[in-house]
């Protein structure tokens, strides 16, 4: 079981909006610590979609965006389109253990 | 561009050591970041391993339970993964990262394509 809690599955027709949260604690985005997303595409290996929270790496269509409040973070797509259908992770820093980083479960996103 | 190749056997035994190593491309990995590895058992979610930094700072997922060595080739620029008494449990997608660590804070970017590693007799 992961310490950052995602849904599992979500879902949303082509043009729709969708947001995939992601839920810590006190030790880890509720202490403060910044959210990092990342796409993982059928068959690929996991890019990188934002970091620190907010930033989106450049060549991330701004279609994507994040924010973070509490223990809780969110990542919203905008305008989806096929080719965002994938597995998304969040991935936070715990305080629990010295230079711990943590991932989320991951949530399956399919476009309609 | 940085780039990462991983490398190593497809299949170890059960109770053998997994050895993998990454080959950085691009960048000097001497001259600073921290480098790691995320793995992904097939069809489920991603786990840091542990993540390094010039051979000096190391640290590892608890849960390895002292299996994981992480180090540092600088000469061939390569960064290297040894995982002992491995078990069906440790048959994943193994991938090298450059942990890209900002104080309290650090992400992975970018990633190796990755390398699946099957435990099996």
């Amino acid at each position: 079981q992961s310490v950052l809690t995602q849904p599992p599955s979500l879902s949303g027709a082509p043009g729709q909006s969708v947001t995939i949260s992601c839920t810590g604690s006190n030790s880890n985005i509720g202490a403060g610590y910044d959210v990092h997303w990342y796409q993982q595409l059928p068959g690929t290996a996991p890019k990188l979609l934002i970091y620190a929270n907010t930033k989106r790496p450049s060549g991330v269509p701004d279609r994507f965006s994040a924010s973070r409040s509490g223990p809780s973070a969110s990542l919203a797509i905008t305008g989806l389109q096929a080719e965002d259908e994938g597995d998304y992770f969040c991935q936070s820093f715990d305080s629990s253990l010295s230079g711990l980083r943590i991932f989320g479960g991951g949530t399956k996103l399919t476009v309609l | 561009q940085v780039l990462l190749q991983e490398s190593g056997p497809g299949l170890v035994k059960p109770s053998d050591t997994l050895s993998l190593t990454c080959n950085v491309s691009g960048y000097s990995i001497s001259s600073g970041f921290y480098w790691g590895w995320v793995r992904q058992p097939p069809g489920k979610g991603l786990e840091w391993m542990g993540s390094i930094f010039r051979s000096r700072n190391t640290y590892y997922n608890p849960s390895l339970k002292g299996r994981i060595t992480m180090s540092v080739d600088t000469s061939k620029n390569q960064i290297s993964l040894r995982l002992n008494s491995v078990t069906a449990a440790d048959t994943a997608v193994y991938y090298c990262v450059r942990d890209q660590a900002l104080g309290a804070t650090n992400w992975f970017d970018p990633w190796g394509q990755g390398t699946l590693v099957t435990v099996s007799s």
